[in-house]
């Protein structure tokens, strides 16, 4: 089964911008239909879906996000990316990437990365 | 967007009990794109159920979700010590996809 692996910075300042990672092993981001998605859970709460890209480029973000999120595909090291802007403390939060097979169009969430902590402080 | 409520926010039972977890939606959800998770402290969530009512690969069959609409329900038919966790429901077939505030299930 397709196993993911987030990476990121950890520790960021008010403004500056996050840049995060998920490196998928066990099969292609390129193959097949499916949508990779970023999700974040601040700590002790729920859970919030960010955005998700499909294999073949198309992005659906959260509005709330929207004007700041920026998400990719990376075919040649087969790992996909998310950029925040402008970020602040209230962005801080675990942060899963995670992918869904593709049917009728739709795809829940399995199976998830780990999880990588980012924390927004001055 | 849809807001999804789940109810109770905390379940206190013992484990040979039975569990009933409810999610309720602000509006109809597309074609019964409702999922289950489960997350325990320091892991990522995991699917138990996908399409309201399909458990995912590996799930005991202890666990079943039904439901269509607005209402849904995710049913732990005898509780097994390892199953104590929050819940999570999702639906993924409009966007932006959104998630219940979660049930935590905790041993009275």
């Amino acid at each position: 089964q397709v196993q993911l692996q987030e990476s990121g910075p950890g520790l960021l300042k008010p403004s500056q911008t996050l840049s995060l990672t998920c490196t998928v092993s066990g099969g292609s981001i390129s193959s097949g239909s499916f949508y990779w998605s970023w999700v974040r859970q601040p700590a002790g709460k729920g859970l919030e879906w960010i955005g998700r890209i499909h294999t073949s480029g198309t992005l659906n973000y959260n509005p709330a996000l929207k004007s700041r999120l920026t998400m990719s595909l990376d075919t040649s090291k087969n790992h996909f990316s998310l950029i925040l802007t402008s970020v602040t403390a209230a962005d801080t939060a675990m942060y899963y990437c995670t992918t869904g097979m593709v049917i009728d169009g739709v795809a829940s969430f399995d199976p998830w990365g780990q999880g990588t902590l980012v924390t927004v402080s001055s | 967007e849809i807001v999804l409520t789940q109810s109770p926010g905390t379940l206190s039972l013992s484990p040979g009990e039975r569990a009933t977890l409810s999610c309720r939606a602000s509006q109809s959800v597309r074609s019964t794109y409702l999922a289950w998770y489960q997350q325990k402290p320091g892991q990522a969530p995991r699917l138990l159920i996908y399409g309201a009512s399909n458990r995912a690969t590996g799930i005991p069959d202890r666990f079943g979700g039904s439901g269509s609409g607005t209402d849904f329900t995710l049913t732990i038919s005898r509780l097994e010590p390892e199953d104590f966790a929050v819940y999570y429901c999702q639906q993924y077939g409009s966007s932006p996809i959104t998630f219940g505030q979660g049930t935590r299930l905790e041993i009275k």
